[in-house]
């Protein structure tokens, strides 16, 4: 089993649409979970953090779900400009680590 | 932005060629990370400093070998390069444990013939 999952995508939606992406891991004594955003041939850049009580940022609402050990990642009225892949990021098997997920594809059209 | 630099950001070289990557990191962050992105692939964590020592290398080829001068410059150096390392690579930083956020720099895409 994959580290870190997510499903590729890509999530075709249109404008002011609501997605939802998930993420499982394996590690259940991961302590610190993270979406990061990356552009077309740029650099991943931090999102959000993921906080055990769920948190929300603007039209960007993170859930952690120990019990199951999947993150999600919801994004209200979508934007042109969210178009991206979402990466997943936690924890690594090895401890200390940050593991990347594949990423999530999202294209958000007119 | 330019908390994190790279150079160059674009490379290309032959399989006998002997490159240098640079990182450098303005944040004064104690932790900095190399990761290929290949086509495709997640990220893969290569190599990691904190506070200079070579604290994780994930079982990359000798061909790729790292420096850490100092807390704010990275470098990879490659030689003998096979066309299946042809990838972004990406430097990393973080404050201090290696759970922190990283901020990335953005990349050098590197394509060996």
């Amino acid at each position: 089993r994959k580290e870190v999952e997510q499903d590729p995508g890509p999530f075709n939606v249109p404008e002011g649409a609501t997605v939802a992406f998930n993420c499982t891991y394996s590690n259940s004594a991961s302590q610190s979970f993270f979406w990061y955003r990356q552009d077309c041939r740029k650099e991943p850049k931090l999102l959000m953090s993921v906080y055990s009580s769920g948190n929300e940022d603007g039209r960007f609402t993170a859930q952690l779900n120990r019990a199951s050990q999947y993150i999600s990642l919801l994004i209200r009225d979508s934007k042109l400009s969210d178009s991206a892949t979402y990466l997943c990021v936690v924890n690594s098997d090895a401890g200390n680590m940050l593991t990347f997920g594949g990423g999530t594809r999202l294209m958000v059209k007119p | 932005e330019t908390g994190v630099t790279q150079t160059p950001r674009h490379l290309v070289m032959g399989m006998t060629n002997k490159k240098s990557l640079k990182c450098e990191q303005h944040l004064g962050h104690n932790a900095m990370y190399w990761y290929k992105q290949s086509a495709k692939k997640p990220l893969e964590l290569m190599f990691v400093y904190s506070l200079e020592e070579r604290v994780e290398n994930n079982s990359v080829p000798s061909r790729f070998s790292p420096e850490c001068p100092n807390s704010s410059h990275l470098f990879l150096h490659l030689h003998t390069l096979q066309p299946e390392d042809s990838a972004l690579y990406l430097c990393a930083s973080s404050q201090a444990s290696m759970a922190d956020t990283q901020y990335f720099g953005p990349g050098t895409r590197l394509t060996v013939l």
